[in-house]
C-alpha cells in the first residue's frame, strides 16, 4: 500500500524559472494538503485541497504560487518566476474524509540558484 | 497559531525511557492533542493523539494532565530510530470545513538519543 508519493524529490532552478513540484496521494484519500518548510523552521501550511476544489489557501502566498488537485491525476504546486526565497522543502499530506492524522509524503526540495 | 510550548532539545540514552513534555494552557474543551515526529530529511510522521484520556499506541504513550493543560509523550524505551524533532498539535475537533489540514507545527523539540 503505496504512501503518498511526491516528486522529483530534488529540485533545482534558476531565478526566473517554474517550479512544478507533484503529488500523489494515498490510495483512498481525497484531501490533500500542501505545507512548506524553510530552512530550520517548522512546516507552515499552505493550501488545502479536494478533488477539483481549492477548500483553503490562506497560507499561499498572494503571488506566483498556484495549486490544483485534478479530476484526473496528482496534485500540482506551481511556483512561477522562483526567487531564491522560495528555496525550501514542500512536503504533501493526504488524508480520507475528516480524520484526526495527515500522511505526509517525503518532500520535494526546491533550490533556487 | 503558537498555542503549545516545548522544550527545544532533549537527550536520552537508548533503550531508556523518554518523556517528552508539552504545555498548552489554553487549551479548549473540543481541541485534541496531536504528536507528529520528523526524522531527518523526511516528512512528519503521525505518532499519537488524544483528547481527555491517556492514550497508547504502538509507538508511543500520551499521558494528559487532569486539567488538559499540559500533556506528556512517552516514548518507552528510545532507539536511536527515535532520534527526530517532536511536534505537539492542538487540533479542534469542532474542525469539519476549510480548517482540515491546518496544523500549526511549531518549532518542537529535537530529541537526540546517543547509544
Amino acid at each position: 500500500n503505496a504512501g503518498v508519493m511526491q516528486n522529483p524529490r530534488h529540485l533545482v532552478r534558476r531565478r526566473g524559472q517554474e517550479a512544478r513540484l507533484r503529488c500523489s496521494p494515498m490510495k483512498g484519500h481525497s484531501h490533500v494538503y500542501w505545507y512548506r518548510q524553510l530552512p530550520e523552521e517548522g512546516l507552515k501550511f499552505m493550501v488545502y485541497l479536494q478533488k477539483e476544489n481549492i477548500i483553503d489557501e490562506s497560507g499561499m502566498p498572494k503571488e506566483r504560487f498556484s495549486a490544483e488537485f485534478p479530476k484526473e491525476g496528482p496534485s500540482i504546486l506551481r511556483i512561477q518566476q522562483v526567487v531564491r526565497g522560495d528555496s525550501a522543502a514542500y512536503f504533501c499530506a493526504s488524508s480520507p474524509q475528516w480524520t484526526g492524522e495527515l500522511f505526509f509524503g517525503e518532500g520535494s526540495r526546491l533550490t533556487v540558484l | 497559531d503558537a498555542k503549545t510550548t516545548q522544550p527545544n532539545s532533549m537527550e536520552s540514552n537508548e533503550e531508556e525511557p523518554v518523556h517528552l513534555p508539552c504545555n498548552h494552557s489554553t487549551i479548549s474543551g473540543t481541541d485534541y492533542i496531536h504528536w507528529y515526529r520528523q526524522l531527518p530529511s523526511q516528512g512528519p510522521e503521525y505518532v499519537i493523539h488524544g483528547l481527555t484520556s491517556n492514550v497508547n499506541n504502538r509507538m508511543a504513550s500520551l499521558a494528559i494532565a487532569e486539567d488538559r493543560k499540559s500533556s506528556t509523550l512517552i516514548l518507552h524505551r528510545a532507539t536511536l530510530r527515535d532520534a527526530a524533532v517532536y511536534y505537539c498539535i492542538l487540533r479542534d475537533s469542532a474542525d469539519r470545513g476549510s480548517t482540515l489540514g491546518r496544523l500549526y507545527f511549531g518549532r518542537g523539540t529535537q530529541l537526540t538519543v546517543w547509544p
